[in-house]
């Protein structure tokens, strides 16, 4: 149980174009999702938290208008990478924690995000 | 949240217990401890928490000291699939709150 997936697992796009990456919970109800970043070597960086049917919250530093949140259900979030740039290649990983109850976090697999 | 300090390295041999140590002196009253791991590439994934109490499960085994500044998460039979950065993390369980990953200790588990 409390499997999250990611879609894509990886992705190579132009610079300035725009990039959307799912995040799903499939197997329970996720009334908050998060999304990381992760560069090599590093730690993962909280970006956002977001709750279903609302607007999401966002780290100091990350842009909101170019990293776009949405999470219209339950089960899914979405992260839009707009006008991608050479440095938002990254490491992109989400979690979603059960709706009641349980506080753990349940990890995606990540996407790969390569901006040429 | 309370800050955590864990040491960036440590080596087990395979079949030998991984006891990975991790600060957190300030700790308040209704804080968790959480372990997470990460291997290379993969997202993390959860292993253990408690309070105040040591708790066990099929992954790991986890001990915290009576005054709650430290704990130890005990691997008890390390294989080579243990490699891994582990972090331990302070969370109030509270609707929103995010984990918030610190450098962790990377473990090498070598046959």
């Amino acid at each position: 149980g409390a499997v999250v997936s990611q879609h894509p697992s990886w992705v190579i796009c132009k610079s300035g174009t725009s990039v959307k990456i799912e995040c799903r919970s499939l197997d329970f109800q996720a009334t908050t999702m998060f999304w990381y970043r992760q560069f090599p070597k590093q730690s993962l960086m909280l970006m956002a938290t977001s709750n279903e049917g609302s607007k999401a919250t966002y780290e100091q530093g990350v842009e909101k208008d170019k990293f776009l949140i949405n999470h219209a259900s339950l089960t899914l979030s979405t992260l839009t990478v707009t006008s991608a740039h050479p440095e938002d290649s990254s490491f992109y990983i989400c979690s979603a924690r059960m709706a009641g109850g349980s506080y753990e976090q349940y990890f995606g697999p990540g996407t790969r995000l390569t901006v040429t | 949240d309370a800050k955590t300090t864990q040491p960036p390295s440590m080596d087990c041999a395979e079949g030998r217990a991984a006891n990975l140590p991790c600060n957190h002196s300030t700790i308040s009253g209704n804080e968790y401890v959480y372990w997470y791991r990460q291997i290379h590439s993969q997202g993390p994934q959860y292993i253990i928490h408690g309070l105040k109490n040591n708790e066990t499960n099929e992954m790991a085994s986890l001990i915290i000291t009576e005054d709650r500044k430290s704990s130890t998460l005990i691997l008890p039979h390390a294989t080579l699939r243990d490699t891994a950065v582990y972090y331990c993390i302070v969370l109030q369980n509270q609707a929103g709150t995010a984990l918030i990953f610190g450098k962790g200790t990377t473990l090498s588990v070598s046959s």
